[in-house]
């Protein structure tokens, strides 16, 4: 079975540039999660989508950041425009139901902004 | 106050040595426990749910001590393929909302 999905792997681009983020998780996989991962952190919660809807978004920055998942299915995170402090490692996972279950998680973008 | 705090290390042990971590949590609502692993460059990977009764998975064990509000991995017979960080993350009842801890290193020598 395949994983939790992302792409790009890396990114690197200027500040005030935009930027985005692919991820495709696990067929079946209701819940959505997208993390921000500092240097010597743990994963902070961006947004979670169950389904299409974004039901906790509470520390997306929406000045800059926002994101979709159309469908249900796939999702899209997007950084417009992007700022140094940004540099970090995004990650999706997702998860079967909505709480207590395992999170899967892909592997991550790693964006550096110049 | 962090919701999560962990020692973020790093725990150099020699192999075969038993090394245990704590964690602990704030929010006294918290219901599920976790235990994840993540190598350097590596997304996280659950290693263990922590159940009330505590609960073994071979070389690890994870207990709960909901009084203290603090939970604890324990692993024996140290190899060096455990080297990793490990994330404690919290449940809180009523939300479906992970929170991680910044992780412990361990670096177990040769």
């Amino acid at each position: 079975e395949a994983g939790v999905v992302q792409s790009p792997r890396y990114k690197i681009i200027e500040k005030k540039q935009p930027v985005a983020f692919w991820c495709n998780p696990i067929s079946g996989h209701n819940t959505l999660y997208w993390y921000l991962q500092n240097l010597g952190q743990g994963p902070e919660l961006l947004i979670r989508y169950e389904n299409e809807e974004a039901v906790d978004d509470s520390q997306l920055p929406k000045d800059r950041f926002s994101a979709e998942r159309l469908k249900g299915v796939d999702s899209t995170l997007k950084i417009q425009p992007a700022e140094l402090g940004d540099s970090a490692v995004y990650l999706c996972a997702s998860s079967q139901g909505r709480g207590g279950d395992e999170q899967f998680f892909g592997p991550g973008t790693r964006l550096t902004v110049l | 106050r962090k919701e999560v705090e962990q020692d973020p290390g790093p725990f150099n042990v020699p192999e075969g040595a038993t090394v245990a971590f704590n964690c602990t949590y704030s929010n006294s609502a918290s219901q599920s426990f976790f235990w994840y692993r993540q190598d350097c460059r590596k997304e996280p990977k659950l290693l263990m749910s922590v159940y009330s009764s505590g609960n073994e998975d071979g070389r690890f064990t994870a207990q709960l001590n909901r009084a203290s509000q603090y939970i604890s991995l324990l692993i024996r017979d140290s190899k060096l393929s455990d080297s990793a960080t490990y994330l404690c993350v919290v449940r809180t009842s009523g939300t479906y909302k992970y929170i991680f801890g910044t992780g412990t290193r361990l670096k177990v020598l040769a």
